[in-house]
């Protein structure tokens, strides 16, 4: 069965720390993992993985992949009380045709507090 | 359009009730995909479309669900005789054509809905 893992489930830390969020998964036919942050609605896109040891950044977010070990870890620098949300992880899987029909397997999420 | 249209936002049934959800994909985009989100944090995946045709339905509640995406329709998530353990909120996303592993740059990443919160009471 195809799961992904996500830890810490909830973390609070002070505006300015830096957090790291951690995505492991065993799915069959991986094809690219990607983050999420559900503030009160949908979950808004903000990083797709595909290739090992290639760094993502946006801004003060940060996302990297490890395909040996099947995790990824999703790091907010200098947060601030914005950043509180849940972040989400999936895993994007692609058929055995080869094409991915983006079928999405969720992590549980980790829930972000950031305080003043 | 250029974002993902549910409809509507909030639906209240009593239980018993028949209720139905819409969503309209992003222009262009082949794929679309039912989520269920009981609590706030787990999705569970029930079926995706490719175009009007059932992709993968190995989430879908054998009875009572059903989903369709008709051409020239919004998609549409419907429950007979609602439950109380169906109130949840109900997100649609979809994704575009993909072109296989020969396109790596192929984007693959799916846009969601603000989702439908389904009360039943």
């Amino acid at each position: 069965e195809d799961k992904v893992v996500q830890s810490p489930l909830s973390l609070v830390v002070h505006e300015g720390d830096t957090v790291t969020l951690n995505c492991s998964y065993e799915v069959t036919n991986f094809r690219s993992l990607l983050w999420y942050k559900q503030e009160k609605k949908a979950p808004t896109f903000l990083f797709m993985l595909t290739s090992s040891g290639i760094e993502k950044k946006s801004g003060r977010l940060s996302s990297i992949l490890d395909k040996k070990e099947l995790f990824s870890i999703l790091n907010i620098t200098a947060t601030q009380t914005g950043d509180s949300a849940i972040y989400l992880c999936a895993a994007d899987l692609t058929n055995a045709g080869g094409t991915s029909y983006g079928k999405l397997t969720f992590g549980q999420g980790t829930i972000l507090t950031v305080h003043p | 359009g250029e974002e993902v249209a549910q409809t509507p936002k909030h639906l209240v049934r009593g239980e018993g009730q028949k209720a139905k959800l819409y969503c309209a994909p992003i222009k262009g985009h082949s794929y679309v995909f039912w989520y269920q989100q009981v609590l706030k944090n787990e999705f569970k995946f029930l079926i995706s479309f490719q175009n009007e045709n059932v992709f993968d339905e190995t989430g879908m509640p054998k009875e009572r669900f059903s989903a369709k995406c008709l051409p020239n329709s919004p998609c549409s998530l419907e429950i007979q005789a609602t439950k109380l353990e169906d109130s949840a909120v109900y997100f649609c996303a979809s994704s575009q054509r993909h072109r296989g592993l020969i396109s790596l740059l192929a984007n693959t990443e799916a846009f969601f809905g603000q989702g439908t919160r389904l009360t039943v009471v």
